[in-house]
């Protein structure tokens, strides 16, 4: 096991409504990343807070924003879900941004109905 | 054409067969070539990563680069039952997250 744990593992919504997804990010790491993997595709990043500040953004709507914490566990919220929003939401965690170092956890899977 | 393509699979061989994985590439700026391993409802761990050119072996596993051709490989020799899973390449110009590129993945079955 990584020592990065998200939750929930599993979770279902409406279209058109907002979700929070969580991570906890492994003991000493100060940077995590989130990815959505749509199903049978590779994982595609989505942000990356470095010591609570957003430090590079991939190609998704602003509706997709995030947080993270002084402790560097991490939030991603998405407001407005549509069907394609169904994906495997991956976070990984590391000791700065180097891809390299980055542990992911279990991942939640979102279905939008 | 996608920046990073990959096999879809599924992939199917006897135990102890030799694999190999294939991914290719059309952005020549990418320097870091990583391969990881996903099992079903898990997310990916990274197996090995290769700056640049040549080969780098861990134990069953080679990774090898071929920047001319644009075209990289993992071979996993004397494979076992454990090793199926689905198999991500993925790569970089740098080694930072917003410039990281995944394939679709290989997904690899071996069977007993």
């Amino acid at each position: 096991e990584t020592g990065v744990t998200q939750s929930p593992t599993h979770l279902i919504k409406t279209r058109g409504q907002q979700v929070t997804l969580r991570c906890s990010s492994q003991s000493g790491h100060n940077t995590v990343s989130w990815y959505q993997q749509a199903l049978g595709q590779g994982p595609q990043f989505i942000f990356q807070y470095y010591r609570e500040e957003e430090n590079g953004r991939g190609n998704f709507p602003p509706r997709f924003s995030g947080l993270q914490f002084p402790n560097y566990s991490s939030e991603l919220n998405v407001n407005a879900l549509e069907l394609d929003d169904s994906a495997l939401y991956l976070c990984a965690s590391s000791l700065g941004a180097l891809n390299t170092e980055a542990f992911f956890g279990q991942g939640t899977r979102l279905t939008v109905v | 054409q996608k920046e990073v393509e990959q096999d879809p699979g599924p992939l199917s061989v006897p135990e102890g067969a030799i694999v190999s994985l294939n991914c290719t590439y059309s952005n020549s700026a990418f320097q870091y070539f990583m391969w990881y391993r996903q099992y079903s409802r898990k997310g990916p761990e990274l197996l090995m990563y290769t700056y640049s050119s040549g080969n780098k072996e861990d134990g069953r596993f080679t990774a090898q680069v071929d920047k001319s051709s644009k075209y990289i490989s993992l071979f996993i020799r004397d494979s076992q039952p454990s090793d199926s899973a689905t198999y991500l390449c993925a790569m970089s110009p740098d080694n930072y997250g917003q410039n990281f590129v995944f394939g679709p993945g290989t997904r690899l079955s071996v069977l007993p």
